[in-house]
């Protein structure tokens, strides 16, 4: 396929239990990001990658979360010591680039993740 | 403190009638507005949008209208159709960034 695919796709653990969620950008997009929605939320910006840099992790909620990206195609969010409030829908999307109007975010499926 | 606020949850319309959502902004530097659909268990896919120097943008069945003296935006979807029932996310930022600010999403269902 040729979107953005995002695994697993539904993710139950325990509290304290580390998670990573993996994410395939659409080939031969450069920028990446990390969104992800609570019940009765927006989408809550979390991190965005330039190719395998993050320039922006100004929306990860605390230490405990993480992210890599990498060869410019890959990333993982990682989430240490899971807590009940990191219970949310994950998504990840890419684009060619800067932001403009003719230049799309595509949005994975997402992952949703329940902790127990 | 939300800069990009739906205060509309949810909305019902009957089918072949116009579905209005409504999003209002509070940074004034905000200069490009999108919108998003999406369905359950998908990731939202943008629909429509429109930079600060128009106060209109049509593609279709879907209109947007930009007001920036009230920072308000609206979409305008007629006629409706049953499959346009789905979370409409409205979206902001700045020309040249890299990142949209999402409001809270209206949930529209139209009713055949």
């Amino acid at each position: 396929g040729a979107g953005v695919s995002q695994s697993p796709s539904n993710k139950v653990t325990e509290k304290g239990k580390d998670v990573e969620l993996r994410c395939d950008p659409i080939s031969g997009h450069t920028a990446l990001y990390w969104y992800r929605q609570s019940l009765g939320q927006g989408l809550e910006f979390l991190i965005y990658f330039q190719g395998n840099s993050a320039p922006d992790k100004s929306g990860l909620p605390s230490d405990r979360f993480s992210a890599e990206r990498t060869g410019g195609s890959v990333s993982t969010l990682t989430i240490q010591r899971t807590q009940q409030e990191d219970s949310a829908v994950y998504l990840c999307a890419s684009s060619t680039g800067l932001l403009r109007l003719d230049n799309e975010q595509f949005f994975g499926p997402g992952t949703r993740l329940t902790v127990l | 403190d939300q800069q990009v606020k739906q205060n509309s949850p949810s909305l019902s319309v009957q089918e072949g009638r116009i579905s209005i959502l409504n999003c209002d902004y509070t940074n004034s530097m905000f200069d490009y507005f999108l919108w998003y659909k999406k369905y359950p268990a998908e990731g939202p896919t943008f629909l429509i949008s429109i930079s600060s120097i128009k106060d209109k943008n049509e593609d279709g069945r879907f209109t947007v209208f930009l007001n920036k003296s009230a920072k308000h935006l609206s979409l305008h979807i007629v006629p409706s159709q049953p499959g346009d029932s789905a979370v409409y996310f409205c979206a902001a930022g700045g020309s040249g960034t890299y990142k949209y600010i999402f409001g809270t999403g209206t949930r529209l269902k139209v009713l055949a």
